[in-house]
């Protein structure tokens, strides 16, 4: 099937404005991942996801950033409030249990 | 520093020669896996090496992972304009929150045609 889709692939916001990004992981992977990669640097751990739950909510920056998963499928992850340092790549992994990540192509925020 | 640390932090090579990367991290594992990105985007598996593995295969990759040291290498024999990408090595630690991986902040290969 389809490997992990990850919407929209760019977007471009005014600071203060709320954003909602989406990931669609691979069909029967139970653990989805959100990392945020600054220009030029490593994978910044968000949240983890097993099934509709969330073990680990550590890597949340702020009280600004949410994440759910429904249907132990898709998940969205929403940041309120936009701020300039927000601007990042935010991306996606799924896998099963704990076997290899599997990366969507990810999304690139832009805060004005 | 953070676990799992890539060095050199930029490598440019020419085509058909090797190029050795290396990562050192802090803590036990389970496994130490590398992976490749293009252009700031999504990042793809390349190989795993399981903390009980010495020397790992893949095509022209060779990974190399030492315990006592805490270290790992990934070695890319002829390399191609095509190899150019930013590599990345991730850990899995042992015992506790073994479902995470921790990145480090990568080695930016350049090879030239």
């Amino acid at each position: 099937g389809a490997g992990v889709s990850q919407s929209p692939s760019n977007k471009v916001t005014e600071k203060g404005k709320d954003v909602e990004l989406r990931c669609d992981p691979i069909s029967g992977h139970t653990a989805l991942y959100w990392y945020r990669q600054s220009l030029g640097q490593g994978l910044e751990f968000l949240i983890y996801f097993q099934g509709n739950s969330a073990p680990d909510k550590s890597g949340l920056p702020s009280d600004r950033f949410s994440a759910e998963r429904t249907g132990g499928s898709v998940s969205t992850l929403t940041i309120q409030r936009t701020q300039q340092e927000d601007s990042a790549v935010y991306l996606c992994a799924s896998s099963l249990q704990r076997n290899i990540q599997y990366f969507g192509a990810g999304t690139r925020l832009s805060v004005l | 520093s953070q676990q799992g640390e890539e060095d050199p932090q930029a490598l440019s090579i020419q085509e058909g020669e090797n190029a050795t990367m290396n990562c050192s991290y802090k803590t036990s594992i389970n496994n130490l896996q590398w992976y490749r990105q293009n252009s700031g985007r999504g990042l793809v598996h390349l190989i795993l090496i399981r903390s009980n593995e010495r020397e790992k295969h893949s095509g022209r990759l060779r990974v190399t992972l030492d315990t006592s040291k805490k270290s790992s290498s990934l070695l890319i024999t002829a390399s191609r304009a095509a190899d150019t990408a930013s590599y990345f090595c991730a850990t899995e630690k042992s015992g506790g929150s073994n479902y995470k991986l921790t990145f480090g902040k990568g080695t930016l290969l350049t090879v030239n045609p």
